[in-house]
């Protein structure tokens, strides 16, 4: 299986902070690469996909990048409303599976 | 818009099934996947597994192989997911997920999901 670790685990920084999200796949995974946010008690919401593909409708402040085995996603300007837990999760092959999240606080 | 409902709050017993349903509506049942994750209290997302509605072929992940079974019922548009010999720690909230499928490069991730079942095992 392909294993997926995401860090930091957890990150507070202050609103208008540019902020960085590293994920990294135990092997090569191309671009088959997305991000979630989940607030708490919230369902998960699909952000990105394809590594650096914006979903209609999330802010332009979120951007992906990276391929292969390495993967960062960025708020470039953090906002209140951008507290949350942040999970990567590849779709090269079953199984899929999921980082282990980066909760994200604003100071 | 499409859409993803599902049943409500269940309490088990250890050792008991459970049976999770999940209504599509608002796109075509049979043009995207549905994956079953789940989020145990505290804790982050666990992907399941999958069932492609067209085909009715599944891929369970491997912890849950021989307790986990996806179905579909086409003329309703649900899929089920069932888990047998319930235990503690299968204690969590239960999403299904539609994967649209891919055409081409254009393959992305689970875009639509279900509000969540949550799901207590306890004697």
């Amino acid at each position: 299986d392909i294993q997926m670790t995401q860090s930091p685990s957890t990150l507070s920084a202050s609103v208008g902070d540019r902020v960085t999200i590293t994920c990294r796949a135990s092997q090569s995974i191309s671009s088959w690469l997305a991000w979630y946010q989940q607030k708490p008690g919230k369902v998960p919401k699909l952000l990105i996909s394809l590594a650096s593909t914006l979903q209609a409708g999330v802010p332009s402040r979120f951007g992906g990048s990276g391929s292969g085995t390495e993967f960062t996603l960025t708020i470039s300007s953090l906002q209140p409303d951008d507290s949350a837990t942040y999970y990567c999760q590849h779709y090269k092959s079953y199984p899929w599976t999921f980082g282990q999240g980066t909760k994200v606080e604003i100071k | 818009q499409a859409q993803l409902v599902q049943s409500g709050a269940e309490v088990k017993e250890p050792g008991a099934s459970l049976k999770v349903s999940c209504k599509a509506s608002g796109y075509k049942f049979r043009d995207a996947d549905i994956h079953w994750v789940r989020q145990g209290p505290g804790q982050g997302l666990e992907w399941m597994g999958t069932i492609n509605p067209s085909s009715t072929g599944t891929y369970y992940a491997q912890r849950f192989q021989g307790r986990v079974t996806m179905t579909r019922d086409s003329s309703t548009g649900t899929v089920y997911m069932e888990l047998t010999s319930l235990r503690f720690e299968d204690t969590a909230v239960y999403y299904c997920a539609r994967r649209p499928h891919c055409s081409g490069d254009s393959c992305f991730g689970m875009d639509v999901w279900g509000q969540g079942t949550t799901v207590i095992v306890s004697s």
